[in-house]
């Protein structure tokens, strides 16, 4: 079965400093995957995607996200954050073998201290 | 282009009513799908289109919901006899069938059941 852990339910960082976000993921196929933010009682906004080639991708708001295969993981970094950042974040992971719906992680918590 | 809008955006409903979203997804778009999630949890797939046919169905989907894409333009997805269970926010997305799978979420449609 497939499924996506993001291990860290909050994190707390101070404005300024460097933030990173896991995922790890099991999926039987070659992966898409994606990172989402969540602010409260808002849908999702996609900041970037993996689907083939450079392992290292480029977001929106100045976010970054690394692929590993070897580790199945899938991070997201930023090297300053920003007390707007403040919100929920999701991994995702879809796949054509699996009927093209993505399936998320229990999401993580972002709060930023000034 | 607007986007994906839900409507309407909350609603609340007492125990054993029909209730019924409507979800636009983006025009180009050939892929709509359906997914709910609960306080606390990521999103979860309930179903899927492409255009007009419905092509997976979670088991989450009891015979209780069903959704509909009729011109494969807007869908909207019907859920009878409410249970407090229900409870949750109804996020619905489009994609186009060329593009990886990149989906593109609305605000969602936060159901009260009482």
């Amino acid at each position: 079965a497939q499924s996506v852990t993001q291990p860290d339910i909050h994190i707390t960082v101070s404005e300024g400093a460097s933030l990173e976000l896991r995922c790890n993921y099991s999926y039987g196929a070659t992966p898409y995957l994606f990172w989402y933010v969540q602010s409260p009682g808002q849908g999702l906004q996609l900041l970037l995607k993996y689907f083939s080639g450079d392992t290292l991708v480029q977001g929106i708001k100045g976010f970054e996200a690394e692929f590993k295969r070897s580790q199945s993981s899938f991070n997201l970094r930023k090297p300053s954050v920003h007390w707007s950042d403040a919100a929920e974040y999701f991994c995702a992971v879809g796949a054509k073998e699996y009927g093209n719906k993505l399936v998320f992680g229990a999401g993580t918590i972002l709060r930023v201290k000034s | 282009d607007t986007g994906v809008s839900q409507n309407p955006r909350h609603k609340i409903t007492k125990r054993g009513q029909n209730v019924t979203f409507r979800c636009d997804p983006i025009s180009e778009h050939n892929r709509l799908y359906w997914y709910r999630q609960t306080l606390g949890q990521g999103p979860e797939f309930l179903t899927y289109f492409q255009n007009e046919a419905q092509l997976e169905k979670s088991r989450l989907l009891s015979d209780r919901f069903s959704a509909e894409r009729p011109k494969g333009s807007f869908s909207t997805l019907e859920i009878q006899r409410t249970e407090q269970g229900d409870s949750a926010m109804y996020l619905c997305a489009s994609s186009a069938s060329w593009s990886y799978n990149e989906q593109f979420f609305g605000p969602g449609t936060r159901l009260t059941v009482l």
